[in-house]
């Protein structure tokens, strides 16, 4: 069956960075992007970005613009998110969560339909 | 401050309809036909309920369903069971990125 399986939790200092990986089953992993949203704690969801698993291409969003990189490994079907100066104000769960449409399909990226279990970071002193 | 404006918190009792709304701009929920909903119950990942407006996954009731009239979305759950009691999430597509909403807050009665 198609799964997302993330990353264990983090605890990290201000300042400090963090990576989470996201290994993906049961699809063809380079034919669907994969999104990274956060939530962090008694609040809403919040949209940080998306990867191309086949080329690699990112689009984060402009509030994590230069403190956000998503990669990816194809030979391990497996994606990351690593963020760094980190804040308390980044204590969260996050997800990443794959898009409903192919990647070749001319349609935009915006619909997540499988999404992982989360990663909670704990950023504090 | 999200970019899509949804109500706090709803309620209604079991076998009734509610309606949750999603108020953006002429820039995402506006201008595309690229509106999602997620619902989300406690302690647990987010599962997609509507997306294009108003098409519906497999495997989700067709209690859901999805509209849009301008810059406002709309999420509708008839015959209200105790099961959907959730935080939703409304979502747009806007110039490469996704927005999301505040979330909403059902309870069922």
């Amino acid at each position: 069956q198609v799964q997302l399986v993330q990353s264990g939790a983090e605890v990290r200092k201000p300042g400090a960075s963090v990576k989470v990986s996201c290994k993906a089953s049961g699809y063809t992993f380079t034919s669907y992007f994969m999104h990274w949203v956060r939530q962090a704690p008694g609040q809403g969801l919040e949209w940080m970005g998306i990867i191309n698993p086949s080329g690699g291409s990112t689009n984060y969003a402009q509030k994590f613009q230069g403190r956000v990189t998503m990669t990816r490994d194809t030979s391990t079907s497996t994606v990351y998110m690593e963020l760094s100066s980190l804040r308390s104000e980044d204590t969260a769960l996050y997800y990443c969560a794959r898009d409903r449409i192919l990647v070749v399909v001319a349609a935009p990226p915006y619909a997540m339909d499988v999404w992982g279990q989360g990663t909670t970071v704990t950023v504090s002193s | 401050q999200s970019a899509l404006t949804q109500p706090a918190s709803v309620s209604g009792s079991p076998g009734q309809s509610i309606t949750i709304s999603c108020t953006g701009t002429s820039s995402d929920v506006g201008g595309y036909n690229y509106v999602s909903w997620y619902q989300q119950h406690p302690g647990k990942a987010p599962k997609l309920m509507i997306y294009d407006v108003s098409k519906r996954p497999s495997g989700v009731s067709n209690r859901f369903s999805g509209s849009k009239s301008g810059n406002t979305a709309s999420l509708t759950i008839s015959g209200l069971q105790a099961e959907d009691e959730a935080d939703y999430y409304c979502s747009s597509y806007t110039s490469s990125s996704t927005s999301f909403g505040g979330g909403t807050k059902l309870t069922v009665l």
